[in-house]
């Protein structure tokens, strides 16, 4: 069976410092896995994915993953958080049965 | 494309009591989704559909719990003598069906069982 762990549920930054949201996966097939992204009072949103071919994805807000296999990791970074970042971000994975397995979540909260 | 919608935004429920939720896809979107989401916790699969066939069910599903998508556009998800434990947000998802493809999600429906 799949599993996602998100292992901060929290994540306080100030404006422009770096941030990494970090998510492990454990899978015993090939996987998709996902970013996804909640802002306040509004449904979930595709960040970004990783499907096949390059490792490291990107978004077009400046946030980047990196797949690592060997880790089974999928951690999300971005180099400067601006306000508008604070939301909460999940972490998934699918092996393409289209069952998405998704984490607890992550809540970045970006102070000024 | 005015995106996945769903209907009611807020149900507030006696416990016993039955409840239906509405969801309409993104037009000619073949694949639909439920989720269900408790606070603090990401999303969990319940079902799936790919035009009206319901190919598969979470075992979150209980018997209590029932989907369709009829005519393969919108779907219902009905819950039958609702217990407490069935407070949650249910969201609905749907995409094209190519693939691996995106998933876009609805606002949820928020269930509050008294």
């Amino acid at each position: 069976a799949q599993s996602v762990t998100q292992l901060d549920s929290q994540v306080p930054v100030f404006e422009e410092a770096p941030v990494e949201l970090r998510c492990n996966y454990s899978s015993s097939v090939s996987v998709y896995l996902f970013w996804y992204v909640q802002y306040p009072n509004q449904g979930l949103q595709l960040l970004l994915k990783y499907l096949s071919g390059s490792t490291l994805v990107e978004s077009i807000n400046g946030f980047e993953a990196e797949f690592n296999k060997s880790q089974t990791s999928f951690h999300l970074r971005k180099p400067s958080v601006h306000i508008s970042d604070t939301a909460e971000y999940f972490c998934a994975v699918d092996t393409g049965g289209f069952k998405t397995i998704f984490g607890a979540g992550t809540r970045l909260f970006v102070k000024a | 494309d005015t995106g996945v919608s769903q209907d009611p935004r807020h149900k507030i429920t006696k416990r016993g009591q039955n409840v239906t939720f509405r969801c309409d896809p993104i037009s000619e979107h073949n694949r639909l989704y439920w989720y269900r989401q408790t606070l603090g916790q990401g999303p969990e699969f319940l079902t799936y559909f790919q035009n009206e066939a319901q190919l598969e069910k979470s075992r979150l599903l209980s018997d209590r719990f029932s989907a369709e998508r009829p005519k393969g556009s919108f779907s219902t998800l009905e819950i039958q003598r609702t217990e407490q434990g069935d407070s949650a947000m249910y969201l609905c998802a749907s995409s094209l069906g190519k693939g691996t493809d995106t998933q876009y999600f609805g606002p949820g429906t928020r269930l509050t069982v008294l």
